[in-house]
């Protein structure tokens, strides 16, 4: 099964500014994926940014881009030149072959962009 | 492309009624998921189907809690009688194959007094 910790409970960042929201993950599947979704106050949830185990390259898409350290089980969200808009909750999940590709979820980090 | 499609949006029902959310799938995706989220416990799976048939339903709270896919554009899920602790946003979302992003619905926000 995949485990997904997020640490962070909430995260302050200044406008324009880069933030990294951390998640670490615990599988012994050799093939699994790694997700970022936001949740904005709207409370809709949004696809963000997707790593698979096999991919040699961190996943970018637009500002945000997944740093990917398989050694470590760290699969950390960065996000580059913070917007207003970007307030809102982050969640990390992940699955994999051995749980049926279930997605599992982390807690979630509040990402507060400040002006 | 139409997405995930949840309803009702909003439910608010009074202790022991039955509950029932309704799901529509992307179309063409095989996979569909429910998730339950509160502030208490996160978003948690509660059951999971694949072709239509559910894969893992271990997290379904009890037996008040059922679900069904009678076909691929088509799922409920079902509380009864329902209780003031199933307050929640239940989300449904598909998927198109194993590794791939789940996609959401907008949730429906469960009230039960």
């Amino acid at each position: 099964a995949q485990k997904i910790t997020q640490t962070q409970p909430g995260m302050f960042v200044q406008e324009k500014e880069a933030v990294t929201l951390d998640c670490t993950y615990d599988t012994s599947d050799q093939s699994y994926g790694l997700f970022w979704y936001k949740q904005p106050s709207s409370g809709e949830m949004i696809f963000l940014i997707y790593q698979g185990s096999y991919d040699e390259q961190n996943a970018t898409e637009g500002r945000y881009s997944l740093n990917f350290q398989k050694a470590r089980k760290s699969a950390n969200l960065v996000i580059s030149a913070s917007q207003l808009g970007d307030s809102a909750m982050y969640f990390c999940a992940g699955n994999s072959g051995g749980s049926n590709y279930k997605l599992t979820f982390g807690k979630g980090t509040l990402l507060t962009v400040n002006p | 492309d139409a997405g995930v499609i949840q309803s009702p949006r909003h439910e608010v029902t009074e202790m022991g009624q039955e509950v029932t959310l309704r799901c529509k799938p992307i179309s063409g995706h095989n996979s569909l998921f429910w998730y339950r989220q509160t502030m208490m416990r996160g978003l948690e799976l509660l059951i999971y189907f694949n072709n239509n048939v559910p894969i893992d339903d271990s997290g379904m709270p009890e037996d008040r809690f059922s679900a069904k896919m009678p076909n691929a554009s088509f799922s409920t899920l079902k509380i009864q009688p329902s209780e003031p602790r199933d307050s929640a946003v239940y989300f449904c979302a598909s998927r198109d194959r194993g590794l791939g992003e789940l996609f959401f619905g907008e949730g429906s926000r469960l009230t039960v007094l």
